[in-house]
């Protein structure tokens, strides 16, 4: 079990449009989601963590008018990029936490490849 | 700083060799020490995790760790390599009673025939 959906797992769009990534975990309800941002050859990098119901908390320098986070239901986030630019070009990654309590356990999606022209 | 490294960036072993990646944090107090492989176009797997007690955790696909407080340190070893294992392997930390991980910049295992 903890499988943990990502969609889609490359876009590419241009430059000024939105985007929009879905992260399901199919076999579990995750009160927690977090979205993180790895650029090549570095480490992921969190991006904002999301709770069911509530507004994502986002890290420091991360803008939320344009990474826009939804986690509307137990199995459901979305990450959608507003108004897209070529430095907004990444590798996007979703994980869903399993069980409440400080010992959680994060299970990943497989990513999203986004190529803004 | 909170911080994660990883200091191999690349690593390349022959198949049936052993394997040791190196983790080390710099935390103040002992944080849940977990590690990951990612596969190319697949998510991040778990590994193997410690949040308290053995110092010496079992994983899945024969993977081990241990945990080094002294060190401040959690390498991840196996005995003996598979060709299958070629992916990159991330360590990530939580410190205690967060929800949050930091991640080290990762270590790309080769595996030679």
């Amino acid at each position: 079990g903890a499988v943990v959906s990502q969609h889609p797992s490359w876009v590419i769009c241009k430059s000024g449009t939105s985007v929009k990534i879905e992260c399901r975990s199919l076999d579990f309800q995750a009160t927690t989601m977090f979205w993180y941002r790895q650029f090549p050859k570095q480490s992921l990098m969190l991006m904002a963590t999301s709770n069911e119901g509530s507004k994502a908390t986002y890290e420091q320098g991360v803008e939320k008018d344009k990474f826009l986070i939804n986690h509307a239901s137990l199995t459901l986030s979305t990450l959608t990029v507003t108004s897209a630019h070529p430095e907004d070009s990444s590798f996007y990654i979703c994980s869903a936490s399993k069980g409440g309590g400080a010992k959680n356990i994060q299970y990943f999606g497989a990513g999203t490849r986004l190529s803004v022209l | 700083a909170q911080s994660v490294t990883q200091p191999d960036i690349h690593i390349t072993v022959s198949e049936g060799a052993s394997l040791e990646l190196r983790c080390n944090y710099s935390y103040g107090a002992t944080p849940y020490l977990f590690w990951y492989v990612q596969s190319p176009g697949q998510g991040l797997q778990l590994l193997l995790k410690y949040f308290s007690g053995d110092t010496l955790v079992q994983g899945i696909k024969g993977f081990e760790a241990e945990f080094k407080r002294s060190q401040s340190s959690f390498n991840l070893r196996k005995p003996s390599v598979h060709w299958s294992d070629a992916a990159e392997y991330f360590c990530a930390v939580a410190p205690s009673g967060t929800y949050k991980y930091i991640f080290g910049t990762g270590t790309r295992l080769k595996v030679l025939a």
